[in-house]
């Protein structure tokens, strides 16, 4: 089965509303990554969090990180329309022989997100 | 501008022919990776590139192959051995072979069969 999973496969919500998406992984994991991917185009990195932080923050979007769970959360405050599309995490838990990262990510199935005008 | 370019965005492909996915990126990123996406599902990783004139499998190699005989071309063959071949193809790319966190993604082949 995939390394991250997501939860829920789909959400609806008002404009203004927060959204609130989770993800769950199975191996440990040098950092965890949230994409977002419009119908039909390709995927935009949103945000990283490395295995030792916690919480990162960009604009509207908080981001935690609980490695004793093996989870993480992306949470998209006071939501447009234009939030509208599909959200992956990814994992990195690549190590070359030398204990560095590849950089080989793990994608979940995504959360497919619609927020209403 | 600097990105990523894939070509083309729509390609058909007959039975027992085989058909090649352009990638070009202008970021002079050395990584270098290729995803095949299936309706509803998340991207699975069919090979990948850390540097010119390398390149390894990823989960799903079968039925593809690659070359990387330029830093800025990623070329993906499907092959007549890939017997469900309809998929969206996403290529992406990452700075460093010491940085290779963060990827960038074009904007994808959708492949159809006839």
């Amino acid at each position: 089965s995939q390394q991250g999973e997501e939860d829920p496969q789909a959400l609806s919500i008002q404009e203004g509303e927060n959204a609130t998406m989770n993800c769950s992984y199975k191996t440990s994991i040098n950092n965890l990554q949230w994409y977002r991917q419009n119908s039909g185009r390709g995927l935009v990195h949103l945000i990283l969090i490395r295995s030792n932080e916690r919480e990162k923050h960009s604009g509207r979007l908080r981001v935690t990180l609980d490695t004793s769970k093996k989870s993480s959360s992306l949470l998209i405050t006071a939501s447009r329309a234009a939030d509208t599309a599909s959200y992956f995490c990814a994992t990195d838990a690549s190590l070359n022989a030398g204990g560095t990262s590849y950089g080989k990510l793990t994608f979940g199935q995504g959360t497919i997100l619609t927020v209403h005008p | 501008d600097g990105g990523i370019t894939q070509s083309p965005k729509y390609l058909f492909r007959k039975e027992g022919q085989n058909v090649t996915l352009s990638c070009e990126q202008n970021l002079n990123h050395d990584a270098m990776y290729w995803y095949r996406q299936d309706p509803g599902q998340g991207l699975r990783l069919i090979y990948y590139s850390q540097i010119v004139n390398d390149f390894q499998k990823g989960d799903i190699a079968e039925g593809y192959s690659v070359s990387r005989e330029k830093k800025e071309s990623f070329p993906l063959t499907v092959t007549s051995a890939q017997k469900n071949p309809t998929a969206f193809y996403l290529c992406a790319s990452s700075i460093s072979r010491v940085q290779k966190e963060t990827q960038y993604f074009g904007p994808g082949t959708r492949l159809l069969v006839l």
